[in-house]
């Protein structure tokens, strides 16, 4: 199975809505965590990550807490705007140099 | 701007075509890799290189040829593709410094490739 579980989208919200986007993994170990963001019509960027256990990483107003005990990594905003659709992507790297992607989720916020 | 740029943007192809897509980082990462991003289909990752070594090719067929001549530079050379083929293919580097268990991927933007 997948190593990388994120929801299913598309996720429609209207501006200033609360976002959640949930993702949780398997590991053997002690992985970093990542959440990319790519915009339509480019590549992956790197959004925010968290390297142990707790850590919150957080970038433009979303946020994600790495929680060992629930193997999730959920990604929050306060307030999505019009300019933070796009497909937001779960990653994780453990053991290997290879960062391992869950399928991505659209996000789609209207004015 | 990530600091990895991918070369065309955009490309259309015919199925008999020899072209080459071209990936260029200069950010000191040694592990460079080629993905295939087909609409509502996982990110599938193809082929990784490590100080120029080939060390996955994820069963990609042969159409798909890649070459990695020095560390910053990464190709994928396609030949005689079909329809099928058509996706947003993503090239990343990633440092690998031994310490691997931060391994960020910095993507360039891609190349749109179209096969007619």
């Amino acid at each position: 199975g997948d190593s990388v579980t994120q929801m299913e989208g598309p996720v429609t919200l209207s501006e200033e809505a609360f976002l959640t986007i949930n993702c949780t993994y398997t590991a053997t170990g002690y992985p970093s965590l990542f959440w990319y963001v790519q915009y339509p019509g480019e590549g992956l960027q790197l959004l925010l990550k968290a390297t142990k256990a707790d850590d919150k990483g957080s970038n433009k107003g979303f946020e994600a807490t790495y929680r060992k005990e629930t193997t999730s990594f959920h990604l929050e905003k306060g307030s999505v705007q019009v300019s933070d659709s796009a497909v937001y992507f779960c990653a994780r790297g453990e053991g290997s140099y290879i960062p391992t992607f869950g399928r991505g989720t659209s996000l789609i916020v209207h004015p | 701007e990530t600091g990895v740029t991918q070369t065309p943007r955009h490309l259309v192809m015919g199925m008999t075509n020899k072209k080459s897509l071209k990936c260029e980082q200069h950010l000191g990462h040694n592990a460079m890799y080629w993905y295939k991003q087909s609409a509502k289909k996982p990110l599938e990752l193809m082929f990784v290189y490590n100080f120029k070594e080939q060390t996955e090719n994820n069963s990609v067929p042969s159409r798909f040829s890649p070459e990695c001549p020095n560390s910053s530079h990464l190709f994928l050379h396609l030949h005689t593709l079909q329809p099928e083929d058509s996706a947003l293919y993503l090239c990343a580097s990633s440092p690998r410094t031994g310490g691997e268990l931060d391994t960020e991927a910095f993507f360039g933007q891609g190349t749109r490739l179209t096969v007619v």
